[in-house]
């Protein structure tokens, strides 16, 4: 199993650039996460999901998207780069009601 | 999600060394659990509580469910140099498929 992967795993963009963070996990995990994690700071939820085709948001939404078409797949989309978005993004997944929540190695983002 | 409090913000401890950090709440959480977060990595799960007043170990750590449901602490026994890292803690209410994280313990150990 290879766990829970992300790419890329470094990436700059300009502002008003837009991308899309990828997340797989292959362990059949109906829940899934994104966290960023900004300097001296600890994880704040983004967007997550309680399986395909179902999404909510979290404590810090604004200036993201994701989707969830398949167990395994879980992007998070930027519109519109912000210097605001600079951050480490991690990724997560549980099969537990949400609690052991395995993480990816995260994708560094910069934008400039 | 509510953040937790975390203490302390960082720490240096001398190899071979006992140390501590808790993890207080206002509100009660029904799951305890503590990461360990090394340098450009992804953080990993220590350990899980799931019941008041229980202690658990992995190794040389042990982390201990508060009775209040308000709190958790976690120890590192006979401190080595790859206890290096950010140690976070995170709690879970019951029926939230969520997790609330603390700022993190910053781990720094003198050989």
């Amino acid at each position: 199993n290879a766990g829970v992967t992300q790419t890329p795993k470094f990436r700059i963009l300009k502002i008003g650039q837009s991308m899309t963070l990828q997340c797989a996990q292959d362990m059949n995990h109906n829940y899934m996460y994104w966290y960023r994690q900004d300097p001296g700071m600890g994880l704040k939820l983004i967007y997550y999901s309680v399986g395909a085709g179902i999404t909510d948001k979290g404590e810090v939404p604004n200036g993201y998207n994701v989707s969830r078409s398949t167990t395994e797949d879980f992007p998070l989309r930027l519109e519109l780069a912000a210097p605001s978005q600079t951050s480490v993004y991690f990724c997560a997944s549980s099969n537990q009601g949400g609690n052991e929540q395995f993480f990816g190695p995260g994708t560094r983002l910069t934008v400039l | 999600g509510q953040q937790l409090n975390q203490s302390p913000q960082s720490m240096f401890i001398q190899e071979g060394e006992d140390v501590s950090m808790n993890c207080t709440s206002s509100s009660i959480f029904n799951t305890w659990l503590w990461y360990k977060q090394d340098p450009g990595e992804g953080p990993v799960l220590l350990i899980a509580l799931y019941k008041a007043g229980e202690l658990t170990s992995n190794g040389r750590l042990t982390a201990q469910f508060g009775i209040t449901r308000k709190d958790s602490f976690l120890n590192i026994s006979a401190s080595i140099p790859s206890d290096v890292g950010i140690y976070f803690c995170a709690g879970q209410r019951r029926g939230d498929y969520k997790l609330s994280f603390g700022a993190g313990t910053t781990v720094t150990v003198r050989a």
